[in-house]
């Protein structure tokens, strides 16, 4: 079964500095999605940035990119520029078929 | 593209009690899911529609949970007998196309609460 792992519950960084948050997943499938979302508080669930399994360049989305390593199926966040907009839940995803796969999510605080 | 509507934000209501959700999806989106999030857990796929066609059912779909999505268009999610566990966000979302590198636009969730 798949399964995506955040093991970072909360994460803070300073207003302006980088910040990256770590998932990892278990497949047996090659061909594959990964996104990352954002929960702001009682807000909804956004996409931030999407990476095709297949593709080996790194996706971007202007201050944010990403850090995915296939064999080590590592799928990390990068935040560049925090903003005190970037305070969220971030949740990692993986997606084969219809069916998405939710890790519990990263609480992320921006200290002004 | 007026976004994932759900219907009620909040719902309270007694154990035992049976609850009704609504979704509408954005308009030409011929996807929908419905998902569930407990607190301090990612969302928990339920079910899945594609048009009015039930595709997918979680394990996590019980015997009192039921979907549908008559028309293709709105869908509904009830819950039957009510129990305390069933408390959590219920989240809805829709994609169009059947590539599933679509994104999936999720709503603001129903919050339901068992007394």
């Amino acid at each position: 079964a798949q399964t995506v792992t955040q093991s970072q519950p909360e994460m803070s960084v300073q207003e302006a500095e980088t910040v990256t948050l770590s998932c990892t997943y278990d497949t047996s499938e090659s061909d594959y999605y990964l996104f990352w979302y954002k929960q702001p508080p009682s807000r909804q669930m956004i996409l931030v940035i999407r990476q095709e399994a297949y593709k080996q360049q790194n996706a971007t989305e202007n201050r944010f990119s990403v850090n995915f390593q296939k064999a080590a199926k590592s799928f990390s966040l990068k935040i560049s520029d925090s903003q005190l907009g970037d305070a969220a839940m971030y949740f990692c995803a993986y997606r084969r078929g219809d069916k998405i796969i939710f890790g519990k999510g990263t609480r992320l605080h921006i200290l002004p | 593209d007026t976004g994932v509507s759900q219907d009620p934000r909040h719902k309270i209501t007694k154990r035992g009690q049976n609850v009704t959700f609504r979704c509408d999806p954005i308009s030409e989106h011929n996807r929908l899911y419905w998902y569930r999030q407990t607190l301090g857990q990612g969302p928990e796929f339920l079910t899945y529609f594609q048009n009015e066609a039930q595709l997918e059912k979680s394990r996590l779909l019980s015997d009192r949970f039921s979907a549908e999505r008559p028309k293709g268009s709105f869908s509904t999610l009830e819950i039957q007998r009510t129990e305390q566990g069933d408390s959590a966000m219920y989240l809805c979302a829709s994609s169009q196309g059947d590539s599933t590198y679509q994104p999936q636009h999720f709503g603001d969730g129903t919050r339901l609460s068992i007394l």
